[in-house]
């Protein structure tokens, strides 16, 4: 079975700090997503990457910034985080030719 | 960019019932994937169905790819299938495998 995990399942973090966001996956995909999910907004993607050090913009990059420096692990990082930065925070992977996404449970961020 | 709409946005069943889950989608796709998000708002993966059916259970899928949509049916329903249902698809131009969703349909299974 794929796993993916992320290394928090609750956080709660201040205005201003710098967040780091981990998942990492066992199942040597090379594809790997970061997702915001808000009530009303649905599933939105932030950042991708399809091969270590390599990393693309999806639809709201803004705010946010990633690391791959290893295959099995992709981090998101909130340089100065800000309220509106609170949501449900979801890591996907997936093999380069097989393409089904796989998600990590979830990290619900608060900003205070 | 593609748009995916799911519907209805809300249903309530009895426990026993069936029901039918539709994702019109407004392009041509590669990947289309059916999700099921539990209480504690993991997305559990139900079906990879780009097109054709598929059943596992008590759940099947089917996607005409030529028409855009893909249903889910649920048959016999369980409290345990409540819940948020998330269709998602990739563009068939689109390389890096980059999903939409729709917006979902909550589903509730009374006892």
């Amino acid at each position: 079975d794929v796993k993916v995990t992320q290394s928090s399942r609750y956080l709660v973090k201040r205005t201003g700090e710098k967040v780091f966001l981990e998942c990492v996956q066992d199942m040597d995909h090379e594809n790997m997503f970061w997702y915001r999910q808000d009530p009303g907004l649905g599933l939105r993607l932030i950042y991708f990457s399809y091969d270590v050090k390599m990393k693309e913009k999806g639809d709201i990059p803004e705010g946010y910034s990633v690391s791959r420096e290893k295959k099995e692990r992709f981090s998101l990082i909130l340089e100065s985080a800000s309220t509106n930065q609170t949501s449900m925070y979801l890591c996907a992977s997936s093999h380069r030719d097989r393409r089904e996404q796989y998600f990590g449970p979830g990290t619900r961020l608060t900003v205070t | 960019g593609i748009q995916v709409e799911q519907s209805p946005p809300d249903l309530i069943l009895q426990e026993g019932a069936n029901s039918t889950l539709r994702c019109n989608f407004s392009d041509s796709v590669n990947n289309l994937q059916w999700f099921h998000q539990n209480p504690w708002g993991q997305l559990i993966n139900l079906f990879y169905i780009p097109s054709g059916t598929k059943q596992n259970g008590r759940l099947s899928a089917t996607t005409v790819a030529t028409e855009r949509y893909s249903l889910l049916y649920i048959s016999s329903s369980q409290t345990t299938d409540s819940g948020v249902y998330f269709c998602a698809v990739e563009e068939g131009n689109n390389a890096g495998n980059m999903l939409t969703f729709g917006g979902g349909t909550r589903l509730m299974v009374k006892p």
